[in-house]
């Protein structure tokens, strides 16, 4: 298993560009997420979804948008991208309900991405 | 909603030396409590986790936490720490079954030879 995957690693942006993080994981999870993560702050939910086609926000969820068309694939949109959006991504997944790691978020290496 | 605080920005320790690092959180009922650490430019990990049972739970990389519920604590501990150990640390908090977690702002541990 290849685990969570997230593409780009790095991005630089100009204010008002979009753009499309991705996120896909291969271990059949129904739970995904977006968290970003700044200096003093933790981490902090953007988006979620319990499974294909249901998502719901989170702490922090605007200037972002989700869909979840498939269980393996999470994308999160920037819509006009903003110097507040510069921040690492992380996306993370989970196990469905009752199996022995539930609730055990497993994390992507993380997109760090500057905008300008 | 459910909250965690880390009171400890950064923490400089000496190889070989104990390290314990401070977790309160706030929820009304038992929550479920996890450590993870993320290592420079890298995801984060999971150390260890609570659901329920025994307060005292042991992680991977020799770690080990205790669930205090009269204190709202859940504090990391370890014995002896190796140079590999410093990175930055984690505490979260979930509701069971939410599948959300709140994690705290996080510490800072520096290994010094």
């Amino acid at each position: 298993n290849a685990g969570v995957t997230q593409t780009p690693k790095f991005q630089v942006l100009k204010t008002g560009q979009s753009m499309t993080l991705q996120c896909a994981q291969d271990m059949n999870h129904e739970y995904m997420s977006w968290y970003r993560q700044d200096p003093g702050m933790g981490l902090r939910l953007i988006h979620y979804s319990v499974g294909a086609g249901i998502t719901d926000q989170g702490e922090v969820p605007n200037g972002y948008n989700v869909s979840r068309s498939t269980t393996e694939d999470f994308p999160l949109r920037l819509l006009s991208a903003a110097p507040s959006q510069t921040s690492v991504y992380f996306c993370a997944s989970s196990p469905p309900s009752g199996t022995p790691s539930t609730d055990t978020q497993y994390f992507g290496p993380g997109t760090r991405l500057t905008v300008l | 909603a459910q909250s965690v605080t880390q009171p400890d920005i950064h923490i400089t320790v000496s190889e070989g030396a104990s390290l314990e690092l401070r977790c309160n959180y706030s929820y009304g009922a038992t929550p479920y409590l996890f450590w993870y650490v993320q290592s420079p430019g890298q995801g984060l990990q999971l150390l260890l986790k609570y659901f329920s049972g025994d307060t005292l739970v042991q992680g991977i990389k020799g770690f080990e936490a205790e669930f205090k519920r009269s204190q709202s604590s859940f504090n990391l501990r370890k014995p002896s720490v190796h140079w590999s150990d410093a990175a930055e640390y984690f505490c979260a908090v979930g509701a069971p079954g939410d599948y959300k977690l709140s994690f705290g702002a996080g510490t800072t541990v520096t290994v010094r030879a």
